[in-house]
């Protein structure tokens, strides 16, 4: 079974400049997160979908962070103009359902992106 | 106030030897799960072990296991038989909501850096 796919994974841009990332989850997976991993601290999500819907956005920074999920399949980050702040990791992660236990939320190795 | 607390940024611990990770959480919820993840340096976050609010024994998988008291609200990692593989960030995370209704998403830890020397 194919993971949790995530491109690039790698990205510098300086800073006022645009960046997408996107994800594409576990076939069959309805649940989708965007999760924000700065150094040294511990994921914080930014959005949560169910199918193409939005559970959970109250974290994201709307004045510059965009995200959809149009066919509720892949989905894409976008943060325009970007600032030196939003360095980061950005995790993509799906789950069956939002209802899950145990080892059924699956993580993508992340996007990296340095903002200079 | 934090969900998830981690109070150790880092610890070191020699090969063989057992380290306990704390993890104390923050829910008015009666179901709630309880989760552990390890992330190497790589960046991919690879699952540990799981606690359900009503599971009445601990967890335990293999090297870990999890030292769970409801009644303190903490959810401590014990790996037993450290190996140097095992050096790496070590998150703590929650899931508020009951297991048969949705949930909400992960909430983490600010994560604890285990070193493991030989």
């Amino acid at each position: 079974e194919a993971g949790v796919a995530q491109s690039p994974r790698y990205k510098i841009i300086e800073k006022r400049q645009s960046v997408a990332f996107w994800c594409n989850p576990i076939s069959g997976h309805a649940t989708l997160y965007w999760y924000q991993q700065i150094l040294g601290q511990g994921p914080k999500l930014l959005i949560q979908f169910q199918n193409n819907g939005v559970v959970d956005d109250s974290q994201l920074p709307k004045d510059r962070f965009s995200a959809e999920r149009l066919k509720g399949v892949d989905s894409t980050l976008k943060i325009q103009p970007a600032k030196l702040e939003d360095s980061a990791v950005y995790l993509c992660a799906s789950s069956l359902d939002m209802v899950f236990s145990g080892n059924t939320i699956y993580f993508g190795e992340g996007s990296w992106l340095t903002v200079v | 106030a934090q969900k998830i607390t981690q109070t150790q940024p880092g610890m070191f611990v020699q090969e063989k030897e057992a380290v306990t990770l704390d993890c104390t959480y923050d829910t008015s919820d009666q179901s709630y799960g309880l989760f552990w993840y390890k992330q190497p340096s790589s960046g991919e976050m690879i699952f540990l072990i799981y606690q359900g609010s009503y599971d009445e024994q601990n967890a335990t998988e293999g090297r870990y296991s999890l030292n769970f008291q409801k009644a303190r609200k903490s959810a401590n990692l014990v790996i037993s038989a450290s190996q140097l593989g095992d050096s790496a960030m070590y998150f703590c995370a929650m899931r508020e909501g009951p297991a048969g209704q949705a949930g909400t998403a992960l909430i983490f830890g600010k994560g604890t850096t285990l070193s493991v020397s030989s």
